[in-house]
C-alpha cells in the first residue's frame, strides 16, 4: 500500500472551532488531494495540489483552505467549522494529474456538533 | 470534465461475471476512462484505466467501445468480497492548472454478491 497516512483519524469538535486535518505520504508524489465523502454524494473534490504551494479549488471549496508547504505535507483547515462539515475526509497522491491512478489515504471521520 | 452515470446498484451470486456500464457521452478526446473500488471505511482503490478497445489486469477487464461514449466494467467469477462501491472516472490524466477542476467520483454502484 503507498505510504499515505491521514491524522487525527477521528474527531469530534463544537461549531465555530477551527480545525486542521493533516495528510502525509511517503510516495514523494507530486500530486495530493482532499475529498470528503458524504451519504448520497459519494466522493467530492474538496481542494488539490500539484506542488509545493501550488493549490486550487475543487467541487466544494467553500469553507475549507489548504496548505502544502513541503512536498509530503498537505493541510485541510476548516476556519470555522460547521455542522454542515460533519463528513469522512479522505486524502490522496497521485504522481500525475486528477486522472491519474490515485492512491487513498484511510481518512478521517469529523464530527461537528 | 465528463459527466457519468452508472446505475446505483446492482446484485450478484458468487462465482458469476459482473459488467457496470458507465456512460459518458461528451468524453472528449484526451480523457481516459477510471475505475475505482471502495469497501466501507476505506478510501476508493484503483482497479483499471483504459483509453479504447480493451484493457485486462489481474482483476477486471475494461470494455470500450469505438465512439467511447460508454465503458463497461467486468469482474470475472465474483465472490462475496467484491461487494463493494465501484466508480467511473472520466478525464485527461493531467490537472488542468487554473480555474480549478472538478474531476467527480459521483455516488458509484454499490454491487451485492450472495451465496
Amino acid at each position: 500500500d503507498a505510504g499515505i497516512t491521514q491524522s487525527p483519524r477521528h474527531k469530534v469538535t463544537e461549531t465555530g472551532t477551527p480545525v486542521t486535518l493533516r495528510c502525509h505520504q511517503t510516495e514523494n508524489h507530486r500530486y495530493m488531494y482532499w475529498y470528503r465523502q458524504d451519504p448520497g454524494h459519494g466522493l467530492r473534490l474538496i481542494h488539490y495540489s500539484y506542488g509545493v504551494k501550488d493549490t486550487d479549488k475543487g467541487e466544494v471549496s467553500d469553507g475549507y483552505s489548504v496548505s502544502r508547504s513541503k512536498t509530503e505535507d498537505f493541510l485541510l483547515t476548516l476556519e470555522s467549522a460547521t455542522s454542515s462539515q460533519t463528513s469522512v475526509y479522505f486524502c490522496a497522491i497521485s504522481e500525475s494529474g486528477l486522472n491519474y491512478e490515485q492512491y487513498f489515504g484511510p481518512g478521517t471521520r469529523l464530527t461537528v456538533t | 470534465l465528463a459527466k457519468t452515470t452508472q446505475p446505483i446498484s446492482m446484485d450478484s451470486y458468487e462465482g458469476q461475471e459482473v459488467n457496470i456500464t458507465c456512460s459518458h457521452n461528451n468524453i472528449a478526446t484526451n480523457d481516459y476512462i477510471t475505475w475505482y473500488q471502495q469497501f466501507p471505511s476505506q478510501g476508493p482503490r484503483f482497479i483499471i484505466q483504459g483509453y479504447k478497445t480493451k484493457v485486462t489486469n489481474e482483476v477486471a477487464s475494461l470494455f470500450i467501445p469505438a465512439d467511447r461514449k460508454s465503458s463497461t466494467l467486468s469482474l470475472p467469477r465474483v465472490s462475496l468480497s467484491d461487494t463493494a462501491v465501484y466508480y467511473c472516472l472520466v478525464g485527461d490524466l493531467y490537472i488542468l492548472t487554473g480555474g480549478g477542476n472538478k474531476l467527480t467520483f459521483g455516488t458509484g454502484t454499490q454491487l451485492k454478491v450472495e451465496l
